[in-house]
Parts: C-alpha cells; structure tokens; sequence
C-alpha cells in the first residue's frame, strides 16, 4: 500500500536558518503531494501541493519540488523564523484512494 | 461557516460508553473525511464519503466505529463502548470533488479522552 516517510524530529534551528525536511514516498500511479503545517493549538493546514512530476508547490516562501525519480517531495525553505515553529506532515493522495496517507510529521522549532 | 466545524471540541468519558462525534464541513464539498491522531503520530484515515456513493470504511479499526453522512451536509461519528485504546483527536476533512488533486481542510478536530 501507500505509504509516507519523513525524517524525524524534532528539527532545532535558529532563525534565518536553512530548513530542509525530507520526505519519500510509496505509491502506484502518480499521486499528488501535500505538505500540511499544524501550529502550536492550531489544527492541520495546507501549506503548499503538487500534483504531477516536476511540479514545484511554493508558500510563505517554503518550497517542494515533486521528484518522480527518487519519490521524494522534500520541503525547504531559505530562512526560517520563529513563527514557523510547527510540526510538518507531508502526505499523498493516491489515483486508487482519496483519503490523504500521512507522514508521522516533523516537528520544527526555531530559535531566536 | 468559512471551514470545517468539528463539535464538541473535547470530550471526556468513561470507558465503555458510547460516544459521538459531529462535523459540519464547507459549503459545496462533496467528499468529507475523518482521520484520528493519536499523540505524537501522525494522521490515520479511517472513512470517507463521496456525495451519495457507498463510503469508504477500510480504515475503521473494528465495528465498534461506524459513521453516517446525510447527503452532503452534516457526518457523524460514533464510537461505542469506548476503551481507552480509543483516546486521541478526531479530525475532519473535506474537498470540493474528493479527486486526488484537490486538497484537504480540516476541522480543529474532538480530542477524546477515555478515563
């Protein structure tokens, strides 16, 4: 079956960091990818997609580029900050299955 | 509402009693999901409902879990004769067609305590 695989956390870094968070994936067909964000007390949202091979998903200037060749869909972003403090899921969608399959998440906390 | 509403937003019971879980999703989406968190994992799906097809059950855990859907508008969740295996977050999704490409917007979820 489907599944996801995130590195594990918790990712300390300071602020104006470089953040990556690794992501592969297992899958048959070509699903779409997803990188959801859930803030301290807050519940899950999108923060960026994509949906077919080479696709690049962009938000609040956070990047993931969907590799076909190496199932991989990693998240980064330039320079962090404090408020992106959170635990990052990434998750599929796959053609045969709507419900979304999940990472176990990562957990992100920048320090001033 | 603008998204997706989950009631009540905690809840604590004792083992063995029923329990049951609502969601209002947004306006227009015709597929809803509930998934559960338990601490410090993440997301397992467990039904899905689109528009008036048989819903999806293959994640439900056993057959003390069962959910209904009304058409397109509100779903329930219940949960009978809890145990405290049971315990952690019940989100709820939903999508505007249920295809792979459109994304996902949940509710703040329940979080169930069972004593």
């Amino acid at each position: 079956g489907d599944s996801v695989t995130q590195m594990e956390g918790p990712v300390t870094l300071s602020e104006e960091a470089f953040l990556t968070i690794n992501c592969t994936y297992t899958a048959t067909g070509y699903p779409s990818l997803f990188w959801y964000v859930q803030y301290p007390g807050e519940g899950l949202q999108l923060l960026l997609k994509a949906t077919k091979a080479d696709d690049k998903g962009s938000n609040k200037g956070f990047e993931a580029t969907y590799r076909k060749e190496t199932t991989s869909f990693h998240l980064e972003k330039g320079s962090v900050q404090v408020s992106d403090s959170a635990v990052y899921f990434c998750a599929l969608s796959g053609t045969g299955r709507r419900a979304l399959t999940f990472g176990s998440g990562t957990r992100l906390q920048v320090q001033p | 509402g603008a998204g997706v509403s989950q009631s009540p937003s905690n809840k604590v019971t004792e083992k063995g009693k029923d329990v049951e879980l609502r969601c209002d999703p947004i306006s227009g989406h015709t597929a809803l999901y509930w998934y559960r968190q338990r601490l410090g994992q993440g997301l397992e799906f467990l039904i899905y409902f689109q528009g008036n097809s048989a819903p999806d059950k293959s994640g439900l855990p056993s057959d003390r879990f069962s959910a209904e859907r009304t058409g397109e508008s509100v779903s329930t969740l219940t949960i009978q004769r809890t145990q405290q295996e049971d315990s952690a977050v019940y989100l709820c999704a939903s999508s505007f067609s249920g295809t792979e490409y459109q994304p996902q917007h949940f509710g703040d979820g329940t979080r169930l305590s069972i004593l």
